[in-house]
């Protein structure tokens, strides 16, 4: 088991609703990456945060933004729900990039629109 | 365009068996090579990860994996497969470990005992 936790663990919005996602990083970890996997599908890139900054985004609209903070947990925020965004919503922490460092995944935000 | 293809959607062995999961790349410039598997209602398990030297990499549980440059393939092995090994495996490929990675569409292996 990692040291990624994400809350909620299951969550059900209504479509138009906004829903705020939690991720806490592993211990000394400032990277930061979220992923939405679709059912049946492999992990997506939304974007990751280094040192609070937003350091490379995905193919995701706007409605799509994040927040890493200075003891770098992180935030994923989503505006205007649509039916498409249910999804498991996974955060992935690291300790920078590069050669040397892994991602270490949280067990995911099951996100539900209805 | 960079892409991870998992030709096969679902594979079934029996326990004991051994196993292949392939995985083709498309990657601009040398890439980092993944294997994750996930368990049901599970986050993302890293079994092994290639970037440059020996071309067959051991992993955990027993996995292993061998990068093709040639056939831009870096398929997953088990010589002997325990009914524990059921789960969804993903092949991925990044500039790091870290960044952006592009994952594939999985292969869900079941076991049969």
């Amino acid at each position: 088991e990692t040291g990624v936790t994400q809350s909620p663990t299951h969550l059900i919005k209504t479509r138009g609703q906004q829903v705020t996602l939690r991720c806490s990083s592993q211990s000394g970890h400032n990277t930061v990456s979220w992923y939405q996997q679709a059912l049946g599908q492999g992990p997506q890139f939304i974007f990751q945060y280094y040192r609070e900054e937003e350091n490379g985004r995905g193919n995701f609209p706007p409605r799509f933004s994040g927040l890493q903070f200075p003891n770098y947990s992180s935030e994923l925020n989503v505006n205007a729900l649509e039916l498409d965004d249910s999804a498991l919503y996974l955060c992935a922490s690291s300790l920078g990039q590069g050669m040397g460092t892994e991602a270490f995944f949280g067990q995911g935000t099951r996100l539900t629109v209805v | 365009a960079q892409s991870v293809t998992q030709p096969d959607i679902h594979i079934t062995v029996s326990e004991g068996a051994s196993l292949e999961l392939r995985c083709n790349y498309s990657y601009g410039a040398t890439p980092y090579l993944f294997w994750y598997v996930q368990s049901p209602g599970q986050g993302l398990q890293l079994l092994l990860k290639y970037f440059s030297g020996d071309t067959l990499v051991q992993g955990i549980k027993g996995f292993e994996a061998e990068f093709k440059r040639s056939q831009s393939s870096f398929n997953l092995r088990k010589p002997s497969v325990h009914w524990s090994d059921a789960a969804e495996y993903f092949c991925a490929v990044g500039p790091y470990e870290t960044d952006k990675l592009i994952f594939g569409t999985g292969t869900r292996l079941q076991v049969f005992p």
